[in-house]
């Protein structure tokens, strides 16, 4: 049963830090793995996504990368601003069941001025 | 840009009460999802479907239930609330494209039972 894992759970930094917020899963057979982003009380927004065949992907000032022979994730952000403050959730999807997501528990940051 | 859009953002039910949570997404997408949110158990799968009519169990469906009419339209049914259903819900739906499965969710029910 693959299992997905965020480390650490919470996160405090000054504005403007670099930041690295860790992901892992047990079962390396992953089709997508897709990083969120959750504000308090609302729902989900897609932030990055990576095929199992990619090495990384970039937006802004987040970069993701994969390696998925050692079931691991990264969310870098860069230059980090108050507005960065979420919780962020990756989540897999098999290669054997592509419809169902499994989440991590989330990282919760918060970046103070 | 996706958009999936839930009826309520908050609900206050009654223990017994029958719940209709509606969800529409308006991008043509083939998959919707039904999750819930409890704090420290993260999101878990409830029901979801890959076509009009069809629909396939997730995690937890015990004291749910679904219907999909029409395609854009996905609605999860709680036939006797309980207060252990008090939860936030939220709402997905996905689309393939090549070897990409990406799900984009809606902004959420905070459903409360007393």
């Amino acid at each position: 049963k693959q299992e997905v894992t965020q480390i650490p759970a919470a996160l405090s930094v000054p504005e403007g830090e670099n930041l690295v917020l860790n992901c892992s899963f047990t079962d390396s057979a992953i089709y997508n793995l897709q990083w969120f982003r959750q504000d308090p009380g609302k729902g989900l927004t897609s932030l990055l996504l990576i095929q199992s065949s990619q090495r990384e992907q970039t937006s802004g000032r987040l970069n993701a990368s994969l390696d998925k022979s050692s079931g691991r994730s990264t969310l870098y952000i860069a230059a980090s601003q108050p507005g960065d403050s979420a919780t962020y959730l990756c989540a897999v999807n098999s290669e054997y069941n592509t419809d169902k997501l499994i989440f991590g528990t989330g990282t919760r940051l918060q970046v103070f001025p | 840009d996706v958009k999936v859009t839930q009826s309520s953002r908050y609900l206050v039910k009654r223990t017994g009460e029958k719940v209709f949570l509606e969800c529409v997404q308006d991008m043509d997408h083939e998959n919707m999802f039904w999750y819930r949110q409890d704090p420290g158990l993260g999101l878990r799968l409830i029901y979801f479907s890959y076509d009009v009519k069809m629909k396939e169990k997730g995690d937890i469906p015990e004291g749910y239930s679904v219907s999909r009419e029409k395609k854009e339209r996905f609605s999860l049914i709680l036939e006797s609330a309980s207060t252990n259903q008090t939860s936030m819900y939220l709402c997905a739906s996905s689309f393939w494209t090549g070897a990409i499965h990406e799900q984009y969710f809606g902004p959420g029910t905070r459903l409360t039972v007393t």
